[in-house]
């Protein structure tokens, strides 16, 4: 069974551009979340979707983050004008339904900000 | 203010020897789940404790949830530098209708040969 694919593995870029993650779950996973791990820290959660819904994006920090799962399966995670606070690791996962508390974690994404 | 939060931060032991780790909250959990993580990837689950009391074994790993359900504790018996890597729990609190996983902020763990 293949698992949570993420890209790029990593992305620098200087601060005020703006940047994109790519992830796709696991096939047949309802639940797509999206994690920001700073160095040192556990992940937080940014959004998580049920199929194409929003189930959760209160810290979701909207006027640069977006996010979108137009089709309910593949999801992508935009920063529209970076910091240099965005520096950290973006994390996908996924799991089959909501309630179910086994998430499935990709590589991440390091993005460093300059 | 972390929901769960995670001690010690840092430990660094030589193989062989015991420790515990602990996630402690003010909330009560339905469950509360237990992940390693390695650098580079992403976090892997150990272990869900879902009763209150409950104590689950893997292996070395030993596994507590309180009977409260606010707290749970992870024991690792004779260490091996395998087990280097970050702890994490995560949960999400009772009542809250959606499931949406919290985590704590960790514990760092390095095993020496």
């Amino acid at each position: 069974e293949a698992g949570v694919a993420q890209s790029p593995r990593y992305k620098i870029i200087e601060k005020r551009q703006s940047v994109a993650f790519w992830c796709n779950p696991i096939s047949g996973h309802a639940t797509l979340y999206w994690y920001q791990q700073i160095l040192g820290q556990g992940p937080k959660l940014l959004i998580q979707f049920q199929n194409n819904g929003v189930v959760d994006d209160s810290q979701l920090p909207k006027d640069r983050f977006s996010a979108e799962r137009l089709k309910g399966v593949d999801s992508t995670l935009k920063i529209q004008p970076a910091k240099l606070e965005d520096s950290a690791v973006y994390l996908c996962a996924s799991s089959l339904i909501p309630t179910n508390e086994k998430l499935f974690f990709g590589s991440g994404t390091q993005l460093s900000v300059l | 203010t972390q929901l769960l939060e995670q001690s010690p931060q840092f430990l660094s032991i030589q193989e062989g020897e015991n420790l515990t780790v602990y996630c402690n909250s003010s909330s009560v959990f339905s469950s509360l789940q237990w992940y390693r993580q390695e650098p580079g990837e992403g976090p892997v689950l150990l272990v869900t404790v879902v009763t209150g009391g409950e104590v689950k074994k893997l292996k070395r790993l030993t596994f507590q949830f309180g009977d409260a359900r606010k707290d749970s504790s992870l024991h690792i018996t004779a260490a091996q530098p395998g087990d280097t890597g970050l702890y994490l729990c995560a949960g999400s609190p009772w009542g809250g209708g959606s499931y949406i996983p919290t985590f704590g902020r960790g514990t760092s763990l390095i095993v020496h040969p």
